[in-house]
């Protein structure tokens, strides 16, 4: 069974730096591509950016590059999504999910999701 | 604000049928395929359709996708008061600024 569990609530301070995980099982972590999709608060979903664990090749939406970092480790299935200084406004919830990829790099669909982490950011 | 447009939201009673409507353009429902995902009240997202009309394993066929031009539209029959929820269409966007993009959402109600 395919899992993505993603590390626990985080309440930090404006300027404060953070990482939050996913880590998958039940399949080949390293052959396929993880995402994250951003959820503010009564807001939709905005996908934010992709990596393959593999190589660790990345692709950011364009809303999101130099404002976050992805990265994985694939030695034990883990991927991550880090801020180097929060701002409130990155206040979410935040998925990893898994996508299908297509030609030239285009994304099909997330077929699964994990749980959310949600991100609080308050002076 | 997404590229992908719906209705804000869409209700019936229950057994009826409600359709979604997603509205996008050229570069992006035009030339790729749509996948809808639901999201139950303070849930992880689930997919629901792919590839503008296939469901995975486990999605009832009260649940069914379409693809003309450069709309895409979501049917849910036999409605359920368990079907509550807000719906999102997906799909790649091929522009220079693109990406994967999705719909502004529908809050589906059961009345």
């Amino acid at each position: 069974e395919v899992q993505l569990v993603q590390s626990g609530a985080e309440v930090k301070k404006p300027g404060e730096s953070l990482k939050i995980s996913c880590k998958g099982s039940g399949y080949s972590f390293t052959n396929y591509w993880i995402g994250w999709v951003r959820q503010m608060p009564g807001k939709g979903l905005e996908w934010m950016g992709t990596i393959y664990p593999g190589d660790s090749d990345t692709t950011y939406s364009p809303s999101f590059q130099g404002q976050v970092t992805i990265s994985a480790d694939k030695s034990i299935s883990t991927a991550y999504l880090q801020w180097s200084s929060l701002k409130a406004s990155d206040t979410a919830m935040y998925y990893c999910a898994r996508p299908l990829m297509g030609y030239g790099g285009s994304l099909y669909y997330f077929d699964f999701w994990g749980q959310g982490t949600l991100v609080t950011v308050s002076s | 604000q997404s590229v992908l447009t719906q209705p804000p939201s869409v209700s019936a009673a229950p057994g009826q049928k409600v359709t979604i409507s997603c509205s996008g353009s050229s570069s992006n429902i035009g030339n790729n395929y749509v996948s809808w995902y639901q999201q139950l009240p303070g849930t992880a997202p689930k997919l629901l359709i792919y590839d503008n009309n296939k469901r995975p394993s486990g999605i009832p066929d009260r649940f069914s996708g379409s693809k003309s031009g450069t709309s895409a539209t979501l049917g849910i029959t036999g409605l359920q008061t368990g079907d509550e929820a807000d719906y999102y269409c997906g799909t790649w966007d091929s522009s220079l600024s693109g990406g994967y993009v999705f719909g502004t959402g529908t809050k589906v109600t059961v009345l």
